[in-house]
């Protein structure tokens, strides 16, 4: 079974552009959660898709946007991107239910550096 | 609000050598806890889970206990290997706020031959 596959793997950018990330999940998997990484935040939570519906959102700034496909592939935006977006984002994939504990699946990420 | 804290690394043990990685949590609500493990240049593994009070989640040789009394999900293992040098994330979800998970600040851990 394949795994949250996230392309692509690195990307360079430049102060004020904009990128897409693209999060294929696990297939059969519903939820898409995105997540930033950062050595001085650690491990923050972007938001989450369930049935193309945003069904939660962390505290970043409208900059940071995403949708989902009907497939459940998702994708993320940055627009306006600034030096301190220079990340890794991960993806999570889960079956998306409501059982507690159900555990999610995360890719390899994507690592973005800002110049 | 939830929080979950972990202790600081960098870890350093030697081979064979018993590893504990002390994490305590912050909810409002029942948590279900997490470990999760992310080795060099990629992703986030999920190495165990508990679900409720009591709970043992094991995997690998790693055991957590949830403990609702003192808020913890301490992490051990009785034996390294340098294979097991990675970084470890604590974290917890609620129902109420569905799948978001919060993560501890992760603990760096390096097994010496």
């Amino acid at each position: 079974k394949a795994g949250v596959t996230q392309t692509p793997r690195y990307l360079i950018k430049t102060r004020g552009q904009q990128v897409t990330l693209s999060c294929s999940p696990i297939s059969g998997h519903r939820s898409v959660s995105w997540y930033q990484q950062t050595p001085g935040q650690g491990l923050q939570f972007l938001f989450e898709y369930f049935s193309e519906t945003q069904r939660n959102k962390g505290n970043f700034p409208g900059r940071f946007s995403g949708r989902q496909f009907s497939n459940s592939r998702s994708e993320m935006n940055v627009s306006t991107l600034e030096l301190g977006d220079s990340a890794l984002y991960l993806c999570a994939s889960s079956l998306g239910g409501t059982a507690s504990g159900e555990p999610q699946h995360f890719g390899d990420g994507t690592r973005l550096s800002i110049l | 609000g939830n929080s979950v804290t972990q202790m600081e690394g960098p870890v350093t043990l030697s081979e064979e050598a018993f590893l504990t990685i002390n994490c305590t949590y912050t909810a409002t609500g029942y948590p279900s806890l997490f470990w999760y493990v992310q080795y060099p240049g990629e992703g986030l593994q999920l190495l165990l889970k508990a679900t409720k009070a009591d709970d043992k989640g094991s995997n690998k040789g790693f055991e957590a206990t949830y403990r609702k009394e003192t808020t913890s999900f301490h992490l051990e293992k009785g034996s390294v290997q340098v294979s097991d040098s990675a970084v470890y994330f604590c974290a917890l979800t609620l129902k109420a706020a569905g799948n978001k998970l919060t993560f501890g600040g992760g603990t760096r851990v390096l097994v010496k031959p």
